[in-house]
């Protein structure tokens, strides 16, 4: 069975401070890896997408990772800022269909 | 460039009553089309997916229906709702074969009282 397990489940930090969040995945076939950020009553918003080949990409102070042998996908957000408290999703996909991970929920505070 | 429209974003409506969500899809052409829930405080969950006119693929069995009477429309539709059937409610596309992420609409939210 496809699944995508995130953690930690929820996080707060000082604003300004750098945070890490996790994605572990059994998804096979694997197509490529999203990690996406959704404001609360808004749609997801897409942040970055690799592939097999990738294992890193940055999105100006997100940056992800992926390490398609242990399957694991890391999100690093750097000097973070009151704006980036939202759910931050990491989306995983097989061909047509994608394996959501139920999300981490962070909150940063001043 | 490509949008995604999604309507209404909000709405009320009484158990039993039928339901109509639209969405639509500019700038591209053969987009596959996606009909997804987020429960409060839950993961996203794929209701229905299409690849083309007329083809619906359902994922889990409800109360709802999916419709693609064109190549970028796709309507969800209820004939009788249930208290269930409340939570938000998100239409995406993609398209095959590109690295285009997947684009979520901005969401509707369904409060069945």
């Amino acid at each position: 069975k496809n699944q995508v397990e995130q953690s930690p489940q929820s996080l707060i930090i000082l604003e300004g401070k750098n945070c890490t969040l996790q994605c572990n995945y059994t998804v096979s076939p694997f197509s490529n890896l999203r990690w996406y950020k959704q404001d609360t009553g808004r749609g997801p918003v897409s942040l970055t997408i690799m592939t097999f080949s990738e294992n890193t990409k940055s999105n100006g102070r997100y940056t992800a990772t992926l390490d398609a042998d242990t399957k694991q996908s890391s999100l690093h957000i750097t000097a973070s800022q009151l704006s980036d408290s939202a759910s931050y999703i990491c989306v995983v996909s097989a061909y047509v269909k994608l394996t959501f991970g139920t999300g981490t929920r962070l909150t940063i505070i001043p | 460039s490509q949008t995604i429209h999604q309507w209404p974003a909000t709405l009320v409506q009484p158990v039993g009553s039928p339901l109509s969500l639209e969405c639509t899809v500019e700038g591209t052409s053969n987009p596959n089309l996606y009909w997804y829930r987020q429960a409060a405080g839950r993961g996203l969950q794929l209701l229905f997916y299409s690849v083309g006119i007329g083809q619906i693929s359902s994922e889990v069995p409800q109360n709802l229906s999916a419709s693609r009477p064109q190549d970028r429309q796709f309507i969800l539709s209820s004939k009788k709702l249930l208290l269930s059937d409340s939570g938000f409610y998100l239409c995406a596309w993609t398209n095959t074969g590109t690295r285009i992420g997947y684009t979520f609409g901005s969401g509707t939210r369904l409060t069945v009282v």
